[in-house]
């Protein structure tokens, strides 16, 4: 299976707003509310921000929020800060115990 | 406090194998699923297996399947991964993760798939090369 597809890149000034996509399949993201979205810093391990497609763990902003239609899944960031510069990374379940991993976006705060 | 701490990483040639380790501490480690997932330079993460809080099911990536084994060792609170056939596209860093699941209200355990990773260990690189 192939991985979901994320935008390379994205930008927003401090302050603004960012939503970056997470495109799958009825398969994967369609199919199930399984989506995740990971924050990735240079030479650090990911940090989980969303799970179970809108539900952020404890200590995650309320800036950042999830979001998804139909094959879609969205993570949008509100208020962007400098530390918010970082490479972001959806997954969601693919059914027959598979796990998909968007090919990540790095977000620029510029 | 909560901790995943990878190691058994280095430089191996392609067609040989390596073991991981993955010490946790801070949680009860005997309770969750956890994961393996990959990176390669320069490139986005790869789920590679996940095991039951027991040990007792175990699925893995394509990529992966017939190669790698996954295992834990609840005495010791630590998971492992044997990593048999090495080929060159096995070069990567290796993060041990915590499933983020929990127990409902008939005790039985959710999670796996839905509700993400939640603590990560530092990773440990993995380099297959002749």
């Amino acid at each position: 299976q192939s991985a979901l597809t994320q935008p390379p890149s994205a930008s927003g000034s401090p302050g603004q707003s960012v939503t970056i996509s997470c495109t799958g399949t009825s398969s994967d993201v369609g199919g199930y509310n399984s989506v995740s979205w990971y924050q990735q810093h240079p030479g650090k391990a990911p940090k989980l921000m969303i799970y179970d497609v809108n539900k952020r763990p404890s200590g995650v902003p309320d800036r950042f929020s999830g979001s998804k239609s139909g094959n879609t899944a969205s993570l949008t960031v509100s208020g962007l800060q400098a530390e918010d510069e970082a490479d972001y990374y959806c997954s969601s379940y693919a059914g027959s115990n598979n796990l998909l991993f968007g090919g990540g976006t790095k977000l620029t705060v510029l | 406090q909560v901790q995943l701490v990878e190691s058994g990483g280095g430089v191996v040639q392609p067609g040989r194998s390596l073991r991981l380790s993955c010490a946790a501490s801070g949680f009860t480690f005997s309770s969750y699923g956890m994961h393996w997932v990959r990176q390669a330079p320069g490139k986005g993460l790869e789920w590679v297996a996940v095991i039951s809080y027991d040990g007792s099911n175990k699925y893995y990536g394509d990529s992966v399947t017939g190669r790698f084994t996954i295992s834990r060792d609840n005495s010791k609170n630590t998971l492992y991964v044997q990593m048999n056939s090495l080929r060159v596209e096995d070069t990567a860093v290796y993060y041990c993760a915590k499933d983020n699941g929990y127990y409902d209200s008939s005790g039985h355990y959710r999670g796996y798939y839905y509700y993400g990773m939640d603590v990560w260990g530092q990773g440990t690189t993995v380099t297959v090369s002749s």
